[in-house]
């Protein structure tokens, strides 16, 4: 099944404790996103990734780090989680050669107390 | 101005009613367009493409003006299922970055 799995679903850590959250995609695709949802700012782009070794930055960066070691991968890295960074992850792949749809995981909801 | 603009809602709309909600976009260089749906709590999904012609999906209809640069999402004989959150999604072709209007809430009521 074609699909974006995110890890872990569920995340209560507390300020400066560094943590991953993992993404992977089995479609082969080349690009890859990361989103944070907050209510009434809708889907925030925070990086993006066009293939391996190629990330650069979104909207709102600051704060995250990312990598591309290999296609299916992108995790997001919290060097130090502060309290507004408690939000609802999203991480997105798509086929930048075919259709435009963008496939997402089913969502990190991270809590930093 | 937000790049992309929808109007939060909610909207109540009884069952079996015709609902309909537009989006607006501030880059007439826009050229991809698109509707997805998000359930409470959970991902976005892909609804529907928009194009120029306007396009029907069953009881779904999405409609773009150029002109006036907004694009529109009709939703027909409203069912209970079709309560959540629509967005709005607009690319523009010279580059590949998605941009995501906040999103336009629907509840249906029996």
């Amino acid at each position: 099944e074609a699909q974006v799995t995110q890890n872990p679903r569920y995340l209560i850590t507390v300020t400066g404790k560094k943590l991953t959250v993992t993404c992977s995609q089995n479609m082969n695709h080349e690009y890859m996103s990361w989103y944070r949802q907050d209510p009434g700012l809708g889907l925030r782009q925070i990086y993006y990734s066009m293939n391996v070794e190629v990330t650069d930055k979104g909207d709102v960066p600051e704060g995250y780090k990312v990598s591309r070691k290999e296609k299916r991968n992108f995790p997001l890295i919290l060097e130090s989680p502060s309290p507004n960074q408690t939000s609802l992850y999203f991480c997105a792949s798509r086929d930048l050669t075919g259709g435009n749809e963008q496939f997402f995981g089913p969502g990190t909801r991270l809590t930093v107390l | 101005r937000k790049e992309v603009e929808q109007d939060p809602g909610p909207f109540n709309v009884p069952e079996g009613a015709t609902v309909a909600f537009n989006c607006t976009y501030s880059n007439s260089a826009s050229q991809s367009f698109f509707w997805y749906r998000q359930d409470c709590r959970k991902e976005p999904k892909l609804l529907m493409s928009v194009y120029s012609s306007g396009n029907e999906d069953g009881r779904f209809t999405a409609q773009l003006n150029r002109a006036s640069q907004y694009i529109s999402l009709l939703i027909r004989d409203s069912k209970l299922s079709d309560s959540a959150t629509y967005l709005c999604v607009v690319k523009k072709d010279s580059n590949y970055q998605l941009i995501w209007g906040a999103g336009t809430k629907l509840i249906i009521k029996p």
